[in-house]
């Protein structure tokens, strides 16, 4: 069945550092693929994603290229800010599905 | 406008006793989703409703999990004879359209302890 494998956290940095969280997945067909960010004390929201081979989603400085061929989805920003401290989920959705896969989640924290 | 919307936002149930769930989604949204998120892991689906009609009920645990959308907005998940292993956070989401297409909300989500 589809599956979803992300990396463990916690993931701690300093401000305006890189950030990788890396995704990848198991699925037949073409997913659709997204990453989910909880914030603190907030509900799930949808942060990008990207519905085809080689689609890059992007928001909020956050980037994530769909990769078919190595059926990953790894999420990316180039400088990470102290409000970026969340919980980041990645998920599929397979083709023609409703049922969403999630990954077991990413903590960050960003040192100021 | 409002976004989704659970109640309550924390229950506390004796073993064996039936508890409900109540989700309002956003007005207007065609799909609706539970899902069962355990403490420290990634939301699991539970079931889709598209307006009233429930097209995939695959990822409910048991049969004493039922769920229903009988006029396509308001939802309700029920569990009966609650057991330890059930505690965790339900969330409900909803979408405009398609889900595929269009981004799903969130709700609070509903803290369920079985004691």
């Amino acid at each position: 069945g589809n599956s979803v494998t992300q990396m463990e956290g916690p993931v701690t940095l300093s401000e305006e550092a890189f950030l990788t969280i890396n995704c990848t997945y198991t699925a037949t067909g073409y997913p659709s693929l997204f990453w989910y960010v909880q914030y603190p004390g907030e509900g799930l929201q949808l942060l990008l994603k990207a519905t085809k081979a080689d689609d890059k989603g992007s928001n909020k400085g956050f980037e994530a290229t769909y990769r078919k061929e190595t059926t990953s989805f790894h999420l990316e920003k180039g400088s990470v800010q102290v409000s970026d401290s969340a919980v980041y989920f990645c998920a599929l959705m397979g083709t023609g599905g409703f049922k969403t896969i999630f990954g077991a989640g990413t903590r960050l924290f960003v040192k100021a | 406008g409002a976004g989704v919307s659970q109640s309550p936002r924390y229950k506390v149930a004796k073993r064996g006793q039936d508890v409900a769930l109540r989700c309002d989604p956003i007005s207007g949204h065609v799909s609706l989703f539970w899902y069962q998120q355990a403490l420290g892991q990634g939301p699991e689906f539970l079931t889709y409703f598209q307006n009233e009609a429930q097209l995939d009920k695959s990822g409910l645990p048991s049969d004493r999990f039922f769920a229903e959308r009988p006029e396509g907005s308001v939802s309700t998940l029920k569990i009966q004879r609650t057991q330890q292993e059930d505690s965790a956070v339900y969330l409900c989401a909803s979408s405009i359209g398609q889900p595929s297409s269009y981004e799903q909300y969130f709700g609070p989500g509903t803290r369920l302890t079985v004691t």
